[in-house]
């Protein structure tokens, strides 16, 4: 069974430009959530969606960020514009029916 | 205020002894809790979880316990292995949401 797929893996931008992160969940699973990993800190939850559905986005910084998952299968998170404090690991997790979330193996992001 | 607490970043363990690694949390609501593994450059890997209504849960070298009363849960790996050296990040759930700790780096020296 194939994991979650994060692409790209590594991006390097400017202050201000805008940057966008692509996730495939596992197949078949219908939550998918978007994390922010903080170096020296745990994940910290973005966005979650059920389906298409958006289910959780208390935390997300809406003036910047956007998630969509449109057919309800991949995602994508988007950035604009960017500040020097989103530069962090961005991480797309899925889940089927049980408590376990599985991990994909996030973008690096840096803003300079 | 952090509702998920780790409060050794660090740990070291000779290898073929065990290491224990602690975790806190402040909400009684939380109903499963779960531990991930984190190797440099790759995404949180899943290694054991416990139900609430549970006080234990072994698989192989790892055993997570659980003591509701102290709102408490610790991670056994025994014995040690130089490929368990990681980041260890403990996890409270509810309702589908994880609340993370900010993680235990593990050495375990040959």
């Amino acid at each position: 069974e194939a994991g979650v797929a994060q692409s790209p893996r590594y991006k390097i931008i400017e202050k201000r430009q805008s940057v966008a992160f692509w996730c495939n969940p596992i197949s078949g699973h219908a939550t998918l959530y978007w994390y922010q990993q903080i170096l020296g800190q745990g994940p910290k939850l973005l966005i979650q969606f059920q389906n298409n559905g958006v289910v959780d986005d208390s935390q997300l910084p809406k003036d910047r960020f956007s998630a969509e998952r449109l057919k309800g299968v991949d995602s994508t998170l988007k950035i604009q514009p960017a500040k020097l404090e989103d530069s962090a690991v961005y991480l797309c997790a899925s889940r089927l029916s049980t408590d376990t979330q599985y991990f994909g193996p996030g973008t690096r992001l840096t803003v300079l | 205020d952090q509702q998920v607490k780790q409060n050794s970043p660090s740990l070291s363990v000779q290898e073929g002894r065990i290491s224990i690694l602690n975790c806190d949390y402040t909400n009684s609501m939380f109903d499963y809790f779960l531990w991930y593994k984190k190797y440099p450059a790759e995404g949180p890997t899943f290694l054991i979880s416990i139900s609430s209504i549970k006080d234990k849960n072994e698989d192989g070298r790892f055993t997570v316990f659980l003591n509701k009363s102290a709102k408490h849960l610790s991670l056994h790996i025994v014995p040690s292995q130089p490929g368990d050296s990681a980041v260890y990040f403990c996890a409270a759930g509810y309702q589908g949401n994880l609340i993370f700790g900010k993680g235990t780096k593990l050495s375990v020296k040959p």
